[in-house]
């Protein structure tokens, strides 16, 4: 069965520091896609990234970096030099078919 | 492209009246999603849809709850009765079916507050 699990529920950082989002996920698939999304106050669901369960490769877009390591089943999300805008929760997805959501991390960015 | 639409934004009800939630794909997606959300479950996957047809609806709280595709691009969740357990935010997102990398666009949701 899939199973996504972000076991911090909330963090709060001081501005400018750099903050982790665990992700664990469980599937019995080999093919499967791995996924973030940011949830800011407004309510939206913002797309971050995607990744697919072949593609190890980390990846840094700005000040985002995602860690994906299938030996410890984690795809971990980095913020460099956090910002009061990145205050939101954070969502990580799991989708073999159906779409799979962790309960997410509420992260404070405290100015 | 519009996005995916829903409505209403916002609903009031009092217990055991019917409510009604609509979503309007983006057109060419064929895979639909429905999620409620509330703070102490998160994000739940209620049903989803491939080409109309419901594929998994094993997220469906209870009878009460009930989701239809009359056509490809557009989808209603009723709730009959209505409890003021069923008070959270309901999304609906779509996707292609294919390629199954595939990333969710939401809609901007529906607040439901069952008093």
């Amino acid at each position: 069965a899939q199973k996504v699990t972000q076991a911090q529920t909330e963090i709060s950082v001081v501005e400018k520091e750099d903050v982790t989002l665990d992700c664990v996920y469980e599937t019995r698939d080999t093919t499967y896609y791995l996924f973030w999304y940011k949830q800011p106050p407004s309510g939206e669901l913002v797309f971050l990234i995607r990744r697919n369960s072949f593609d190890e490769q980390n990846e840094i877009s700005g000040r985002y970096s995602w860690n994906f390591q299938k030996s410890t089943s984690s795809f971990n999300f980095t913020i460099t030099a956090s910002q009061v805008v990145d205050s939101a929760v954070y969502f990580c997805a799991l989708r073999d078919d159906k779409i799979i959501f962790g309960k997410g991390t509420r992260l404070h960015i405290l100015p | 492209d519009a996005g995916v639409i829903q409505s209403p934004r916002h609903e009031v009800t009092e217990m055991g009246q019917e409510v009604t939630l609509r979503c309007k794909l983006i057109s060419g997606h064929n895979s639909l999603f429905w999620y409620r959300q509330t703070m102490m479950r998160g994000l739940e996957l209620l049903i989803y849809f491939n080409n109309n047809v419901p594929i998994d609806d094993s997220g469906m709280p209870e009878d009460r709850f009930s989701a239809k595709m009359p056509n490809a691009s557009f989808s209603t969740l009723k709730i009959q009765p209505s409890e003021p357990r069923d008070s959270a935010v309901y999304f609906c997102a779509s996707s292609p079916h294919s390629p199954a990398n595939e990333k969710l666009f939401f809609g901007s949701g529906t607040q439901l507050s069952v008093l």
